[in-house]
């Protein structure tokens, strides 16, 4: 399976800033996910990102928010903006491979 | 829209001993795959077993397999032996190919093994 790396693996910002996290594998993947795990809840889709076309975002999730950057077929790039307390969570990436979806270790966010 | 829905918030079992962690779905697809994640502390997803809707065949992987009742849309998973290391979250995953092949989670078990 696809080895994922992501980076930072853990940030505490400022309300009000922007991180950038990245999501990078180590071969070329058609598809990438996005996903947020809330303090002791399970995990929610934020946005499907292919290579080549514009993210696809789910219900309650918006571009302006988070935009997602996808320049390759190994990489891809999810920005929380204008972050509040309430955007504290995990962020984990994945990619499909086989009808099967393999994870990255996360980024711990803390909001403050 | 498809659902997943675990109703054990939280179990326990004894090391050496076997337990069943519960998940129903809900679809109109006849086409999908399900999958048992693992998430321990570390908080990395470990794909535990994957079970496609067509194969009747309940999937089995070492210690773990799943007991797929598709007219019920049902799937659980047993652990056989648990060891300590299986002590994480455990959640039960929906994948439809017409739904952009995204997953759904359920809520997530939190399992405990206990020496």
């Amino acid at each position: 399976s696809a080895v994922i790396s992501q980076k930072p693996s853990r940030d505490i910002c400022q309300r009000g800033t922007s991180l950038t996290i990245q999501c990078q594998v180590d071969s070329q993947v058609t598809m990438m996910f996005w996903y947020r795990q809330q303090p002791g809840q399970s995990l929610t889709l934020i946005a499907t990102a292919n290579q080549g076309s514009e993210a696809t975002y789910e219900s309650g999730f918006v571009i302006d928010k988070f935009p997602i950057s996808r320049p390759n077929l190994t990489f891809s790039t999810l920005t929380v903006s204008n972050m509040s307390p309430e955007d504290s969570s995990i962020y984990l990436c994945s990619v499909e491979e086989g009808y099967e979806q393999y994870f990255g270790p996360g980024t711990r966010l803390t909001v403050t | 829209a498809q659902t997943v829905t675990q109703s054990q918030p939280e179990m326990s079992v004894q090391e050496a001993e076997t337990v069943t962690l519960s998940c129903t779905y809900d679809t109109s697809e006849n086409n999908y795959y399900l999958f048992w994640y693992k998430q321990p502390p570390s908080r990395q997803m470990i794909l535990v077993i994957r079970q496609e809707a067509y194969k009747q065949q309940n999937a089995t992987e070492n210690r773990f397999s799943v007991n797929f009742q598709k007219a019920a849309k049902s799937f659980s998973l047993k652990i056989s032996d648990s060891q300590l290391g299986d002590t994480a979250m455990y959640f039960c995953a929906f994948m439809s190919p017409n739904a952009g092949n995204m997953l759904t989670f359920g809520g997530g078990t939190r399992l405990m093994v206990k020496p």
